[in-house]
């Protein structure tokens, strides 16, 4: 699976949103990409994933730019709930493949 | 729908002792994984399972770990003898064959002195 690159910490104001980039640039064309978040104390949580075209989902939107070696995460409306580390990882989709985490990005939201 | 299941949730231990992580994944997941995460890193598999099978063990240290899920459902972490280096967050998630969104646990929290 293609290596990702992420900031290691952002902050963001509540109610704003947060943008989170990820760079992919050794991306292959048969790789997604995906996110994840983990909040303190608890597992990771699946937020979204694309190919090429943005994805938008209750949690959050994804660009991925056209020639694909980068993406953000939006968060429309940052709350403090949404205070986690959050992971890019890109991956071919097989049948029960493994996530491969990075070091992800420590977003803090603050009042 | 009932998450990810892991017990317990907390565990201290003299190293040395053996210790075991309990996990049972969503109904009707037929893949099982456990992770290893340290402190301010991501989590590293360990071992992935299709039903009771071991298909992915190539970083499970296997001479102090092992693993098992004996009828395909609920699967032990075992651990022994435990190593101080061992202390971390041992994660177990699920998902079904041919989908890729996986669903973790909680994890346990592994201290070891």
């Amino acid at each position: 699976d293609a290596k990702t690159t992420q900031p290691t910490s952002m902050d963001c104001a509540e109610g704003r949103a947060a943008n989170l980039p990820c760079n992919h640039s050794t991306i292959s064309g048969n790789e997604y990409v995906y996110w994840y978040r983990q909040i303190h104390s608890q597992g990771p949580q699946y937020i979204i994933h694309g190919l090429k075209n943005n994805e938008t989902n209750e949690m959050a939107s994804l660009i991925i730019t056209e020639d694909r070696k980068s993406s953000t995460l939006i968060l429309p409306h940052a709350t403090l709930r949404d205070t986690a580390v959050y992971y890019c990882i890109v991956r071919v989709i097989l049948a029960g493949n493994m996530l491969t985490f990075g070091g992800g990005t420590r977003l803090m939201v603050k009042p | 729908e009932a998450g990810v299941v892991q017990s317990p949730r907390y565990k201290i231990i003299e190293k040395k002792q053996p210790v075991a992580f309990w996990c049972n994944p969503i109904s009707g997941h037929n893949t099982l994984y456990w992770y290893l995460q340290n402190l301010g890193q991501g989590p590293e598999l360990l071992i992935r399972y299709e039903n009771e099978e071991a298909v992915d063990d190539s970083q499970l240290p296997k001479d102090r770990f092992s693993a098992e899920r004996l009828k395909g459902v609920d699967s032990t972490l075992k651990i022994q003898p435990a190593e101080l280096g061992d202390s971390a967050v041992y994660l177990c998630a699920s998902s079904f064959s041919g989908t890729n969104e996986q669903f973790f646990g909680p994890g346990t929290r592994l201290t070891v002195l």
